[in-house]
């Protein structure tokens, strides 16, 4: 089945403590990315990779590191977390046409 | 940068009731378009993907048309039910960017 998954689902940590979000597709994608969902704010593209070793910041890439060693992976990480990354992030890979979307991770950072 | 802007935010409608969502762009070179469901707190599930050389698609109760010309794309949805319920989200796609709407919270009332 094709899919796109995130670990861990929910997660809520302190301030400074360095975090990682997984994220693995398994339909080959070269395409990745995260995006942050904020209410009344909407989804927006934190960073994108087009692919193996190749990333690029999105709308708002601020506290917030990624890589891209392989294909499959994407994780997501915060290496000082503040309050304000407190929201749901959610992990993407697209194919030719449309973007796959992974589960979700809720962050609270306190 | 493309702007997705979704009218209204937010609906009420009584169960069996025809409705249209709107959303508006203003890059009339957008790629593809697709609408999103999300239920609170949770992932985001395709409903419909419009390619670029597409002018509507269908499934089951739901119906997308997509017009760049005019820099407007609708989600139709018939005979609404309670378990329409829920935030929809229309997306454009950039190349492999997709930009966001904010969504329109529908509430189908028995």
């Amino acid at each position: 089945e094709a899919q796109v998954t995130q670990n861990p689902r929910y997660l809520i940590t302190v301030t400074g403590k360095k975090l990682t979000v997984t994220c693995s597709q398994n339909m080959n994608h070269e395409y990745m990315s995260w995006y942050r969902q904020d209410p009344g704010l909407g989804l927006r593209q934190i960073y994108y990779s087009m692919n193996v070793e190749v990333t690029d910041k999105g709308d708002v890439p601020e506290g917030y590191k990624v890589s891209r060693k392989e294909k499959r992976n994407f994780p997501l990480i915060l290496e000082s977390p503040s309050p304000n990354q407190t929201s749901l992030y959610f992990c993407a890979s697209s194919g030719i046409y449309e973007q796959y979307f992974g589960p979700g991770t809720r962050l609270t950072v306190t | 940068k493309q702007e997705v802007t979704q009218i209204p935010a937010a609906l009420s409608v009584p169960e069996g009731e025809n409705l249209v969502l709107n959303c508006s762009f203003t890059d009339s070179a957008i790629y593809n378009l697709q609408w999103f469901r999300q239920d609170p707190g949770k992932g985001l599930t395709s409903l419909l993907l419009i390619q670029s050389s597409q002018r509507e698609q269908t499934s089951g109760r739901l119906n997308a048309s997509l017009d760049k010309s005019s820099g407007r794309s609708t989600l139709y949805i018939a005979a609404s039910q309670p378990g329409d319920s829920a935030t929809y989200l229309c997306a454009g796609y950039s190349g492999y960017a997709l930009n966001f709407g904010k969504g329109t919270s529908l509430l189908v009332t028995p």
